[in-house]
C-alpha cells in the first residue's frame, strides 16, 4: 500500500504564529485531502487538493503531485486551530496519515 | 440543513450481537462515506456511495460488516456478529461531489464488550 507520512508529529505554537505541516506519500495518487479533528473529536474536511494550491481564510494547501508531497499552511494561528491534522490519499485504496497534533497556546 | 446526523451517538453491546449504525446525509449530497477511527489503526475509509450505489468498499474489514443506502437520505452500517476489536468511533460524511469537501457527522462511539 501507499505510505503516508506526516511531519511534524507534534507542534506547539503561540497564538498568532504561522506553521507549515507536511504530508509525504510514497506513490502516485488520484487525490489528496486534508482533515482537521478538533479536541472534541469533530472532523472537518479542509481541502480536496490533488494538485495545485487552494486557500480558505487563514488556511491554504499546496500539493506537488509529481514530487509526492503536500503542505498545509496555517497563518495567524488561533487556539481553535488546535487538534490533529490528517492528510489522506487515494491510490487504489484510501490511506490516512497518522496526523500532526497541533496545540496553539494563548 | 442540520448537517450530517448519526445515530446512536454511543452504543455499548455484547460480543456476538448485531449492531446497526445510522446516518442521514445532508440533503442534496450525492456522496456518502463511512469511516472508522481507532487508536490502533487510526482513521480508515470503509466504504462510499454515489447516488445510493456503493462505489468502493475496499476498506470494509470483513464480511461481518455491511453497508446499505436504500435511499438518498439514509444509510446504515451493520456489524454482525460484533467483536471487541470492532470498538471504535464510526463517522459518516457526505459531499456534493467527490472532488468537494465532505461534511462529517458527530460520530458513533461503539463499544463491544
Amino acid at each position: 500500500g501507499i505510505q503516508v507520512e506526516q511531519s511534524p508529529p507534534d507542534l506547539i505554537l503561540q497564538e498568532g504564529a504561522n506553521s507549515t505541516l507536511r504530508c509525504n506519500f510514497s506513490d502516485s495518487v488520484n487525490n489528496l485531502q486534508w482533515f482537521h479533528q478538533n479536541p472534541w473529536g469533530q472532523l472537518i474536511n479542509l481541502f480536496y487538493i490533488p494538485s495545485g494550491t487552494k486557500q480558505n481564510g487563514r488556511l491554504s494547501a499546496t500539493t506537488v503531485a509529481t514530487e509526492r508531497y503536500s503542505l498545509l499552511y496555517i497563518s495567524s494561528s488561533q487556539t481553535t486551530d488546535s487538534g490533529v491534522y490528517f492528510c489522506a490519499v487515494d491510490g487504489n485504496q484510501f490511506y490516512f496519515g497518522t496526523g500532526t497534533s497541533l496545540t496553539v497556546i494563548p | 440543513d442540520a448537517g450530517v446526523i448519526q445515530s446512536p451517538r454511543h452504543e455499548v453491546t455484547e460480543m456476538g450481537q448485531e449492531v446497526t449504525l445510522r446516518c442521514k446525509p445532508i440533503s442534496g449530497h450525492d456522496y456518502l462515506f463511512w469511516y472508522r477511527q481507532t487508536m490502533m489503526r487510526g482513521l480508515e475509509l470503509l466504504i462510499y456511495f454515489n447516488n445510493n450505489v456503493p462505489i468502493d468498499d475496499s476498506g470494509m474489514p470483513e464480511d461481518r460488516f455491511s453497508a446499505k443506502m436504500p435511499n438518498a437520505s439514509f444509510s446504515t452500517l451493520k456489524i454482525q456478529p460484533s467483536e471487541p476489536r470492532d470498538s471504535a468511533v464510526y463517522f459518516c460524511a457526505s459531499s456534493l461531489y467527490l472532488t468537494t469537501e465532505a461534511f462529517f457527522g458527530q460520530g458513533t462511539r461503539l463499544t463491544v464488550v
